[in-house]
């Protein structure tokens, strides 16, 4: 089974719109944290939000924030007043506490914002 | 500032040439990890590291050879037994089994095989 799965392989979004992408991820551990990464064209890997499997307040980092709810084992960014800067991939992934040395991605997300 | 450096950016090479993509961190991570990207794809693990002279293979490591004789370094060979070379490679790092840290990347190398 994929540990983390996003089944949005491209989204659109208005400019200064708001717009959620999402992420479900499987695993047996209690302990594990999920990541949110975006990769604007050039490639490189921008880490922007984490959530803690123990967080009971959802993680907010600026105009991301990540509606995390454990029991559907959801983890969905949302990117709030959205720019023309926002258009890239963004990949979601997961960090076990038991084998916590391997990192799941999931396939990515296009995002591309629209003038 | 701390972070992680591959180099060279840009990489052309022969079929048939083995080549070496070099990945240094000043982080003091324990743990380094190399990824395979093809255009429009998801990150695939090719090998990762979690203590010197030690790694272990990921999803897709045939054709490919990695060392790991310092901290600091993780040199990654793309050898002439990698079928469809030309990708997008990145390496990263992480401390040691803390699910609360997040994977550190470096720019990429790209290399293209002819």
């Amino acid at each position: 089974a994929q540990k983390i799965t996003q089944t949005q392989p491209g989204m659109f979004v208005q400019e200064k719109e708001a717009v959620t992408l999402d992420c479900t991820y499987d695993t047996s551990d209690q302990s594990y944290g999920l990541f949110w990464y975006k990769q604007p064209s050039s490639g490189e890997m921008i880490f922007l939000i984490y959530q803690g499997s123990y967080d009971e307040q959802n993680a907010t980092e600026g105009r991301y924030s990540l509606n995390f709810q454990k029991a559907r084992k959801s983890a969905n960014l949302v990117i709030s007043a959205s720019q023309l800067g926002d258009s890239a991939m963004y990949f979601c992934a997961m960090r076990e506490g038991n084998t916590g040395n391997q990192f799941y991605f999931g396939t990515g997300t296009s995002l591309t914002v629209i003038p | 500032d701390g972070g992680i450096t591959q180099s060279p950016k840009y990489l052309f090479r022969k079929e048939g040439q083995n080549v070496t993509l070099s990945c240094e961190q000043n982080l003091n991570h324990d743990a380094m990890y190399w990824y395979r990207q093809d255009p429009g794809q998801g990150l695939r693990l090719i090998y990762y590291s979690q203590i010197v002279n030690d790694f272990q293979k990921g999803d897709i490591a045939e054709g490919y050879s990695v060392s790991r004789e310092k901290k600091e370094s993780f040199p990654l060979t793309v050898t002439s037994a990698q079928k469809n070379p030309t990708a997008f490679y990145l390496c990263a790092s992480a401390p040691l089994v803390s699910y609360n840290s997040p994977l550190h990347f470096g720019n990429g190398t790209r290399l293209t095989v002819t």
